[in-house]
């Protein structure tokens, strides 16, 4: 069965570098989407790209991050300048469908553990 | 402001016995609703997604119930197993947002033999 996966499985890093999170969505989808969830708290919508561009985004995405589509396959979410709060899970999705209302699903990966030191 | 609440928390519940976890939203317009269940240290897997029009959606021991006229839904777990100890979250899609879901908190189950 076709799924999402997701590199490195935990990634750690010290304040103020640059981290660049993996991502191979489902071969035939079209629409990704980028989440992160704060150890205890609930998880949280970031980013939704979909032909090489950002659909959507949330307040949360502001300068440091980006994400892009190098190649036909990866999906990347990268963060400029980490900060300690940047410290979560990030879970990349895919998806077949761009609109909720078409009742797409979402299929999401096993996540990054991202650790700022 | 769109929010997603669950209750309870948590819950620990005795393997074979059934129980049911509850979801509060006020998220309008809405497109639709879905739980997922997710493992720890693992990403979130869809169990239900209905729309506002469905009452109701079974997926082998896994009920989910809403009521969209008063923004609940439950998911409803029958003859509980070991391996259903995860959280349970429950997801809204807000119709003007299009792409991005509003998860709730999760209810943490724990299921002890």
């Amino acid at each position: 069965e076709p799924e999402v996966t997701q590199t490195p499985s935990h990634q750690v890093t010290q304040m103020g570098q640059e981290v660049i999170l993996r991502c191979v969505p489902i071969s035939n989808h079209l629409y990704f989407y980028w989440y992160r969830q704060i150890l205890g708290q609930k998880v949280e919508f970031l980013v939704s790209f979909y032909n090489n561009e950002i659909s959507e985004k949330s307040e949360i995405f502001d300068d440091q991050f980006s994400v892009e589509r190098p190649d036909g396959s990866n999906f990347t979410l990268k963060i400029r300048s980490t900060k300690l709060e940047d410290s979560a899970m990030y879970f990349c999705a895919s998806s077949t469908q761009r609109d909720s209302r078409l009742r797409d699903e979402q299929f999401f990966g096993p996540g990054t553990r991202l650790t700022v030191l | 402001k769109n929010q997603v609440e669950q209750s309870p928390q948590s819950l620990i519940i005795l393997e074979g016995k059934n129980c049911t976890l509850q979801c509060n939203y006020t998220v309008s317009p809405f497109s639709n609703l879905r739980w997922y269940k997710q493992d720890t240290g693992r990403g979130p897997v869809s169990l239900t997604i209905m729309t506002f029009s469905e009452n109701t959606k079974s997926n082998g021991r896994y009920t989910a119930t809403l009521d969209a006229d008063t923004k609940q839904s439950s998911l409803h777990i029958t003859a509980s197993q070991l391996s259903d100890s995860a959280s349970y979250i429950c997801v809204v899609s807000p119709h003007q947002a299009g792409t991005a879901l509003i998860f709730g908190k999760g209810t943490t189950l724990s299921v002890s033999s």
